[in-house]
């Protein structure tokens, strides 16, 4: 089955500690983006990839890292620096960079920092 | 800084009314407008549109898109109670970047 996946569904996370999201597509996606939901509102960009090995803040990186080693995975980390991790995060890819077409999305993590 | 405004942020219908959610962007290097519908976890995509004035259509669901006026509207007509969802517009740039707005909570009451 083609897709997008993203894991663990639900992560519980002490304040100062580091944790990476997992999101993996077998799309053969070129670009893959991380965003945030928090109650409320839309999607927020963090960070997004067009090629493997290279990717570009959105418009809420702080405390926030990225790598793209491999074009089907884009795993995201939420480091202590983030103020206000607790959100839902979710993985999106679409089928060419630069293209401003559908994004197809993954299912989302819930992250819970306390 | 790009900006996506949807309205009204939330909606309460009765099933079989029609109902119109409106989205205005300012987004630099526009080059389209994308509507998802949000259930529980995942949004899903509706319709793409990049040309002024051109109805797209999906059931009971349409969609058009005004350049001049930065302006979009989806129209659900005979509303059903599987049509309740957070509704996203998005604003998408040249690059590949997109804006959501907030998002519209439509109810559908049977």
């Amino acid at each position: 089955d083609g897709g997008i996946t993203q894991s663990p569904k639900y992560l519980f996370r002490k304040e100062g500690q580091n944790v990476t999201l997992s999101c993996e597509q077998n799309l053969n996606h070129d670009a893959m983006y991380w965003y945030r939901q928090d109650p409320g509102q839309g999607l927020r960009l963090i960070y997004y990839s067009q090629i493997v090995n290279d990717f570009q803040k959105g418009d809420i990186a702080e405390g926030y890292s990225v790598s793209r080693e491999k074009k089907e995975s884009f795993p995201l980390t939420v480091t202590s620096a983030q103020k206000n991790p607790t959100a839902f995060y979710l993985c999106a890819s679409s089928p060419l960079a630069g293209n401003s077409g559908e994004q197809y999305f993954g299912p989302g993590t819930r992250l819970t920092v306390t | 800084e790009d900006k996506v405004v949807q309205s009204p942020l939330s909606l309460v219908v009765h099933e079989g009314d029609t109902v119109t959610l409106n989205c205005s962007y300012e987004v630099t290097n526009f080059r389209s407008l994308l509507w998802y519908k949000q259930e529980k976890k995942a949004p899903t995509f509706l319709f793409m549109l990049t040309s002024s004035g051109i109805e797209k259509k999906s059931g009971r669901l349409s969609s058009i898109l005004d350049k001049k006026e930065l302006f979009s509207i989806l129209n659900i007509t005979a509303t059903q109670t599987g049509d309740s969802a957070v509704y996203l517009c998005a604003g998408g740039t040249s690059y590949g970047k997109l804006t959501f707005g907030q998002g519209t909570i439509l109810t559908v009451h049977p």
